[in-house]
């Protein structure tokens, strides 16, 4: 399976500010994804990160607030822009390992607090 | 539109107890079906998958059996420890013409006691 890695783990942030999260893969991978985890709630779907062409976002989540960078097949950047308390979650990337049967693998998480 | 319905908890347990976690998915077609396990402060792990119909997902004594007729995929392990405490998520894969996404369940909490 793909290895995967995040910076930063966590960070504790000024409301008003932005954060650029960053999803590094040690293999060249096709479909990279973004999700939010709430305090105590189950994985939403943010957007898929497509290499060389707008990330596509899931109803709810818009472009200004979570814009994504997909420069290549093994990184990606999510940003949390104009951060507000209720932004405080664990952010996860996960990658698709076409090669076996489809199968999600994900990062070890960011976990942001906003103040 | 395609979801995951998992039993709410806390679950808890004493070792060696029998564990069930309930899922049950509403989806068009036969999606695939995951288990995640998600450890005390870390992200989110494989623990099995079936991707069709009366397939058997197993991994580290946990077993759970794609139910088309039933739209279930239970989680068991017959004899749990102290180390499997821990949130476990059911997920089914949904394919559009964006891929695959991921729909997960609300997550059940497994608190097991010496």
């Amino acid at each position: 399976s793909a290895v995967i890695s995040q910076k930063p783990s966590r960070d504790i942030c000024q409301r008003g500010t932005s954060l650029t999260i960053q999803c590094q893969v040690d293999s060249q991978v096709t479909m990279m994804f973004w999700y939010r985890q709430q305090p105590g709630q189950s994985l939403t779907l943010i957007a898929t990160a497509n290499q060389g062409s707008e990330a596509t976002y899931e109803s709810g989540f818009v472009i200004d607030k979570f814009p994504i960078s997909r420069p290549n097949l093994t990184f990606s950047t999510l940003t949390v822009s104009n951060m507000s308390p209720e932004d405080s979650s664990i952010y996860l990337c996960s990658v698709e390992d076409g090669g076996y049967q489809e199968t999600q693998y994900f990062g070890p998480g960011t976990r942001l607090l906003v103040l | 539109g395609d979801s995951v319905t998992q039993m709410e908890g806390p679950v808890t347990l004493s070792e060696e107890a029998f564990l069930t976690i309930n899922c049950t998915y509403t989806a068009t077609g036969y999606p695939s079906l995951f288990w995640y396990v998600q450890y005390p402060g870390e992200g989110l792990q494989l623990l099995l998958k079936a991707t069709k119909a009366d397939d058997k997902g197993s991994n580290k004594g946990f077993e759970a059996t794609y139910r088309k007729e039933t739209t279930s995929f239970h989680l068991e392990k017959g004899s749990v420890q102290v180390s499997d405490s821990a949130v476990y998520f059911c997920a089914l894969r949904r394919l559009d013409n964006q891929g695959g996404k991921l729909i997960f369940g609300q997550g059940t909490e497994l608190s097991v006691k010496p």
